[in-house]
């Protein structure tokens, strides 16, 4: 079945550091392609997407890049802040119309000034 | 108005309680979403409403029961619930059940089962 797998945290880093967290997914057909993160005791927000392949997402100085070839969605930050500390979900959508929304296990990113 | 909202907050009941969690929605999205997250875990995906009709069960226990009295609102009835269903519940909704289309998430109800 589909499955994401992203790389295991926690993630720690310094103010101003760059951030890679990794994602590769598995699929039949053409999923769409999310980021999530998670503030402590709060829901999820999105915070890019992708929708087909060689799409780039981009919000708040984050992005990723939707390679096929590779099967990848990895998300990267040139300058990490105190304030993205969190946790950040890699998820995926199956072709069709289900809806169905299926994370990755999750990273933790540690952020210190 | 751009969010989901979640009531309550927090929610504390005992295994022969019965009690419900509501989620509500006024962006016009025709699919709703309950998911179940435990602490450290992604969340788990429960139940699909598209256009009010219930169209994922992911073979939840009949202790959970949802309804979407309308298109803009999703209730999930809980009753005999286990200390194991302690959890984050999380409701999302999106535009239509399709891939091209985010969900976009409440808060939760941080529920503790005792």
């Amino acid at each position: 079945g589909d499955s994401v797998t992203q790389m295991e945290g926690p993630v720690t880093l310094s103010e101003e550091a760059c951030l890679t967290i990794n994602c590769t997914y598995t699929a039949t057909g053409y999923p769409s392609l999310f980021w999530y993160v998670q503030y402590p005791g709060e829901g999820l927000q999105l915070l890019l997407k992708a929708t087909k392949a060689d799409d780039k997402g981009s919000n708040k100085g984050f992005e990723a890049t939707y390679r096929k070839e590779t099967t990848s969605f990895h998300l990267e930050k040139g300058s990490v802040q105190v304030s993205d500390s969190a946790v950040y979900f890699c998820a995926l959508t199956p072709s069709g119309n289900t809806g169905k929304l299926i994370f990755g296990q999750g990273t933790t990113l540690q952020v210190k000034p | 108005d751009t969010e989901v909202t979640q009531t309550p907050k927090h929610l504390v009941m005992g295994m022969t309680n019965k009690k419900s969690l509501k989620c509500e929605q006024h962006m016009g999205h025709r699919a709703m979403y309950w998911y179940k997250q435990k602490a450290k875990k992604p969340p788990e995906l429960m139940f699909v409403y598209s256009y009010e009709k219930l169209s994922i069960n992911e073979s939840v226990p009949s202790r959970f029961s949802p309804e979407c009295p309308n298109s803009s609102l999703l209730n999930l009835h809980l009753h005999a619930l286990q200390p194991e269903d302690s959890a984050l519940y999380l409701c999302a909704s999106s535009l239509q059940p399709s891939s091209y289309n985010e969900q976009f998430f409440g808060p939760g109800t941080r529920l503790t089962v005792l």
